[in-house]
């Protein structure tokens, strides 16, 4: 168990549907990392906050958002789905803002329909 | 684009057999960061490298990063069935500090 939860486990949709996906790091870790990892793209960086703040952008689509509150949990909002979106998505935690080891949650697996 | 490619993709071996896995990068990197995935799990941190020319062991597992800290490797001595998973290397890439990871080996372990 590393210490980071997310909810939910598993998530089917339809296309077009919009989703959140929530995220709580480990205590005391203030950065959250976002990734998708899917069978054609490996493990994809999508977004990353610090203590609230966006902190780094990878291949995060303009339908995807994402935000990190007050608590330091983080929520991922994937909007207009497409068949493509479907996939595994995990959440990382680490101390710091770059640099160490980041701890990765259970994921989300998404399925759309 | 500048990427981490990871070789082989997938290995069988019998249990007993060793086990090597290799990553390279296009730039210098400033660290090499190792992961493991079991099947239906989530990426596990290993190890991180930062030296040119480091070596880590952990039990059966040995580590190195590269003279030039564009290569990294992962052997596993006399595997067993507790290995099996991916096996991720991920390393920051283009100035960025975010590890990029490769595409991963997974190792099949046949006891």
């Amino acid at each position: 168990d590393s210490g980071v939860t997310q909810t939910p486990k598993h998530l089917i949709t339809a296309t077009g549907q919009r989703v959140t996906l929530r995220c709580s790091p480990r205590s005391g870790d203030l950065s959250v990392y976002w990734y998708q990892q899917s069978l054609d793209q490996g493990l994809q960086f999508l977004i990353q906050y610090y203590n609230g703040e966006e902190r780094a952008k990878g291949n995060i689509l303009e339908r995807f958002s994402a935000q990190q509150f007050p608590d330091l949990h983080s929520e991922l909002n994937l909007s207009s789905l497409e068949l493509g979106d479907s996939a595994l998505y995990f959440c990382a935690s680490s101390k710091e803002g770059g640099h160490g080891e980041q701890y990765f949650g259970p994921g989300t697996r998404l399925t759309v329909t | 684009g500048q990427q981490v490619m990871q070789i082989p993709q997938y290995q069988h071996v019998q249990e007993g057999e060793d086990f090597t896995t290799y990553c390279n990068s296009s730039t210098t990197l400033s660290n090499i960061q190792w992961y493991k995935q079991r099947p239906g799990g989530h990426p596990v941190f290993l190890i991180q490298l930062v030296k040119s020319g480091e070596v880590k062991k952990q039990k059966r597992l040995t580590f190195q990063f590269g003279e030039a800290k564009k290569n990294s490797s992962l052997h596993i001595t006399a595997t067993q069935t507790t290995d099996v998973g991916t096996y991720f290397c991920a390393g920051p890439l283009g100035g960025s500090y975010i590890p990029t990871f490769g595409r991963g080996t997974s190792l099949i372990v046949h006891p």
